[in-house]
């Protein structure tokens, strides 16, 4: 069985650009987390998704970052006019139905870099 | 505000050696407590777990020591070998409620032979 699925693995982006990063979700998996992980703020949570509807999306900040799943195999995370404090490697998780039981399964993940 | 502690930032040990990872956390609401052990390049990876109604967790050489009282967990790498060098990340979540797992800061473990 594939993992979790994140492209592109590297990402340069001018500031003031856009930056779409996809995830495809392990088969049958119902629930797709996205992370961010910088070296100063460690893990942080950003939005997750059960059966493609979005659940919480508290870690977000409120410009210029969107998330969707458009289907139960990909989900994409897009920033908009990035700045270079988004430099960070942008982690996918997904979990399985029965879920709440932490047990996640993370891509290889998404680093981004703006110059 | 970080919920969820640890310490220390980094720790070296010699092969052998026991590695004790600490960790402590503020929301009394939590009761699902996995690490998560990321080598570079990586994702993360699910170690062992721990529920709070239990005060330990054994897993071969991985065993995390719970303190609900405290709020404080540990997690013991007996027999710490090369290969378990690595950064370790405790995670706390609470199962009746959202979804999301809440991560500590990370211990960067190097095991030297």
């Amino acid at each position: 069985n594939a993992g979790v699925i994140q492209t592109p693995r590297h990402k340069v982006t001018g500031k003031g650009q856009e930056a779409t990063l996809w995830c495809e979700p392990i088969s049958g998996h119902s629930a797709v987390f996205w992370y961010r992980q910088t070296i100063v703020q460690g893990l942080e949570f950003l939005t997750y998704f059960r059966n493609q509807a979005p659940i919480d999306d508290s870690g977000m900040p409120k410009e210029r970052f969107s998330a969707q799943m458009p289907n139960q195999s990909h989900s994409t995370l897009k920033i908009q006019s990035t700045q270079p404090q988004d430099s960070a490697v942008y982690l996918c998780a997904s979990s399985a139905r029965t879920a709440n039981t932490g047990q996640l399964y993370f891509g290889e993940g998404s680093k981004l870099t703006v110059l | 505000q970080q919920q969820v502690r640890q310490s220390p930032q980094s720790l070296t040990v010699w092969e052998g050696e026991t590695a004790i990872l600490n960790c402590s956390y503020e929301n009394s609401a939590f009761d699902y407590f996995p690490w998560y052990q990321q080598f570079p390049g990586e994702g993360p990876a699910l170690l062992i777990a721990i529920r709070s109604v239990s005060d330990k967790k054994e897993d071969g050489r991985f065993t995390i020591f719970f303190n609900k009282r405290e709020k404080k967990l540990s997690l013991h790498i007996t027999d710490s070998q090369p290969g378990d060098s690595a950064t370790y990340f405790c995670a706390a979540m609470n199962q009746g409620g959202s979804a999301k797992l809440i991560f500590g800061e990370g211990t960067k473990l190097t095991v030297s032979s």
